[in-house]
C-alpha cells in the first residue's frame, strides 16, 4: 500500500519569497504522484502530476515539483508565491493497480505581505 | 470543459431527515467517487463508480447509499445521519478507473447534521 507524509503541517512565507512545500511517499510499486491545491471553502484543482518521463514537472500557477525517486520525493516549488496562493496543498499518489489516490495531511501555505 | 457541479453547496439536516446530494459532469468521464473530507483532513475515498457500476466502497456505513442513474451524473443519498458526519463532501470524476486518470473534483457540498 501507499502512504504520503507531508512533513510540514503550515508554511508561513512573506509574498514575492520562494517556497518549498515537502513531500514524501512510500510504496513498494511503481507511484503516480500528484499535487493539488484547495483554496477556501472550495474543492480540489489540480496543479501538476508526475506520470513517467522528465523528473521535473511544471504545472499551473507557476508551481514545479520534481520527482525523486532514490529520497521517495515530490517536493512542490514556486520561486516566487503571491498573497493569492494562500490555500492548503495537497500531495497524493496512486499506483498502476489503480486509481484510487492517496493524500497526505495537507500542507497550509500562509502568504504574508 | 473540465467542470464538475455539485449541489446543494451547504446542507444543514437532522438526524432524521433523508436527503440527497448531486453531482454532474459532461465530460463523457466514465468513473465518479465520493469522497469524504473532515475539517482540517485529506480527503477520504467512500465510493466509486466505473461505468455506472459501484467499484469500490470503502467500507462506508450504510446510511450513506450512493446511486448513478446515469454516465453523468452520481447521487449521494444520506439517512438518519450522524452528527459525526458533518463534514465536505466532494465529488470528482475521471476518463476511466484502473487507469492513470486525472481526478477533477467538484467544489463540494458542506454538511452540517444537528
Amino acid at each position: 500500500a501507499q502512504s504520503v507524509t507531508q512533513l510540514d503541517s503550515q508554511v508561513p512565507v512573506f509574498e514575492e519569497a520562494p517556497v518549498e512545500l515537502r513531500c514524501n511517499y512510500s510504496s513498494s510499486v511503481s507511484v503516480y504522484l500528484f499535487w493539488y491545491v484547495q483554496y477556501p471553502n472550495q474543492g480540489l484543482q489540480l496543479l501538476l502530476k508526475y506520470l513517467s518521463g522528465s523528473t521535473l514537472v511544471k504545472g499551473i500557477n507557476g508551481f514545479e515539483a520534481e520527482f525523486n525517486k532514490s529520497q521517495t520525493s515530490f517536493h512542490l516549488r514556486k520561486p516566487s508565491v503571491h498573497i493569492s496562493d494562500t490555500a492548503e496543498y495537497f500531495c497524493a499518489v496512486t499506483s498502476s493497480y489503480g486509481n484510487k489516490l492517496v493524500f497526505g495531511a495537507g500542507t497550509i501555505l500562509r502568504v504574508k505581505s | 470543459d473540465t467542470e464538475v457541479t455539485q449541489t446543494p453547496k451547504h446542507l444543514v439536516m437532522g438526524m432524521t431527515n433523508k436527503k440527497s446530494l448531486k453531482c454532474e459532469q459532461h465530460m463523457g468521464h466514465r468513473a465518479m467517487y465520493w469522497y469524504k473530507q473532515k475539517a482540517k483532513k485529506p480527503p477520504e475515498l467512500m465510493f466509486v463508480y466505473s461505468y455506472e457500476k459501484l467499484s469500490i466502497n470503502e467500507s462506508v456505513p450504510s446510511r450513506f447509499s450512493p446511486e448513478c442513474p446515469n454516465s453523468s451524473l452520481l447521487n449521494l443519498h444520506l439517512h438518519a445521519l450522524q452528527p459525526e458526519d458533518s463534514a465536505l463532501y466532494l465529488c470528482a470524476s475521471s476518463q476511466d478507473y484502473g487507469q492513470i486518470e486525472t481526478q477533477y473534483f467538484g467544489p463540494g457540498t458542506r454538511l452540517l447534521v444537528l
